[in-house]
């Protein structure tokens, strides 16, 4: 059973990095998916962040490239969101999700973790 | 690229059928067969119900379907429980990108 656990701090001061870790378990980061951030302002809908291939391959949404870096550790089985920057907007609850269908089938969610941007 | 767009609310009766529209683009839901479906029970992680437009995961009733006409994709479902009553995102291949709509909460009257 595939299962993903994100982690990392609850509260990011303006200005600074927001740092989230994904571990995953039951499946190998170096398997055929591709593994996503999506976040979720409180209320609000869904948004993708990016995604990472074990290749190191990554795309990213286009409003959010120039703050964002997803990478993986293939030894640790975890993938990475660094979101540099941050402000008030990016108060979300954060997932981290499996592609299963690679073109945008999310079959595999993790609990979310809840940041908080504020000073 | 914008958000697909969604009518934020819906509602049935139960037994009743009810169909959730997702509008999007040449660029996106009407470029790639590639629109999936989510659900969202309040405090959950989404759950994935429809994937390439029409294909239900294992596990998922086949009172959920899919389909999509031109640039806009469409979820229904069947005889309405109440259960069913939650939020419902769609999200579609974009290229280089990947987007969801704005959700519609679905109502059991």
């Amino acid at each position: 059973q595939v299962q993903l656990q994100e982690s990392g701090p609850g509260l990011v001061k303006p200005s600074e990095t927001l740092s989230l870790t994904c571990a995953v378990s039951g499946d190998s980061i170096s398997s055929y998916y591709w593994w996503s951030w999506v976040r979720q302002p409180p209320g609000k809908g869904l948004e993708w962040i990016g995604e990472i291939y074990h290749s190191g391959s990554t795309k990213y949404t286009p409003s959010l490239q120039s703050r964002v870096t997803i990478s993986v550790d293939k030894s640790k089985n975890q993938v990475f969101l660094n979101l540099n920057s941050v402000t008030a907007a990016d108060t979300a609850v954060y997932y981290c999700v499996r592609d299963g269908y690679h073109y945008g089938g999310f079959d595999i969610w993790g609990q979310g973790t809840m940041v908080t941007v504020s000073s | 690229q914008s958000a697909l767009t969604q009518p934020p609310s819906a509602s049935g009766s139960p037994g009743q059928s009810i169909t959730i529209s997702c509008t999007g683009t040449s660029s996106d839901v009407g470029g790639y067969n590639y629109v999936s479906w989510y659900q969202q029970h309040p405090g959950k992680a989404p759950k994935l119900i429809i994937y390439e437009v029409s294909k239900r995961p294992s596990g998922v009733p086949d009172r959920f379907s899919g389909s999509k006409s031109a640039n806009t994709a469409s979820l229904t479902v069947s005889g309405l429980q109440a259960e069913d009553e939650a939020d419902y995102y769609c999200s579609s291949y974009a290229g280089n990108n990947k987007l969801f709509g704005g959700g519609t909460k679905l109502t059991v009257l």
